[in-house]
């Protein structure tokens, strides 16, 4: 079955740095990689998804790349603000099985520093 | 619209109860997870509904879980016999037919158990 991993763990940046945070995938059928934000005590909620047949997506101060090459795909925040810090999931998934689960990485921890 | 609710928002049980977890999709979405995210911990898949499909009960991780799915559309998870490893938050999410992999969380059910 897919298998995601997520790096780093944990991540503090600066406001108004950028963060950066990488997901590697196992199952090359994978087409679907969505990516969550989970603030403290709240739901998972999503926030940019990006498929198979795209390289990149931009949304505001938020853009999401995939090389299915590599098999890795990386969530960029830019110009972070203190609201940006909670735990933030990457997830991969494929309709081949019929199944349509996400497989979920670990998540990060963002941390944005005033 | 409405979201995914769930009920209780919490619940206290002790060691050796059952207990129902409820989740009310949002209308008209054909497919139902449930999750499980102990504290500080990812997002561990349970189970999961399409329609009138038969269910991956893949990620039940013992035969005291169980779920199921009335008329399409509210589900109820029940946990046998709990034990504390069982404390968690239980988290519900559904997503729409035309778009299957974009899952809508529900606020989730904290479950402890003494």
């Amino acid at each position: 079955g897919e298998n995601v991993e997520q790096h780093p763990s944990t991540l503090s940046v600066q406001e108004g740095d950028s963060a950066v945070i990488k997901c590697t995938y196992s199952d090359s059928a994978s087409n679907y990689f969505p990516w969550y934000k989970q603030e403290l005590g709240k739901r998972p909620q999503l926030i940019i998804d990006i498929r198979s047949n795209v390289g990149e997506k931009k949304d505001q101060r938020i853009a999401v790349t995939l090389n299915k090459t590599a098999k890795h795909f990386s969530l960029h925040i830019t110009e972070t603000q203190p609201e940006d810090s909670a735990v933030y999931f990457c997830a991969a998934s494929s309709d081949q099985t019929g199944a349509n689960n996400l497989f979920f990485g670990t998540g990060t921890r963002l941390t944005v520093i005033p | 619209g409405a979201g995914v609710s769930q009920s209780p928002s919490n619940k206290v049980t002790e060691k050796g109860k059952d207990v129902e977890l409820r989740c009310d999709p949002i209308s008209g979405h054909t497919a139902l997870y449930w999750y499980r995210q102990s504290l500080g911990q990812g997002l561990e898949f349970l189970i999961y509904f399409q329609g009138n499909s038969a269910p991956d009960k893949s990620g039940l991780p013992s035969d005291r879980f169980s779920a199921e799915r009335t008329g399409g559309s509210v589900s109820t998870l029940t946990i046998q016999r709990t034990q504390q490893e069982d404390s968690a938050v239980y988290l519900c999410a559904s997503s729409p037919r035309a778009r299957p992999y974009e899952q809508y969380f529900g606020p989730g059910t904290r479950l402890t158990v003494t």
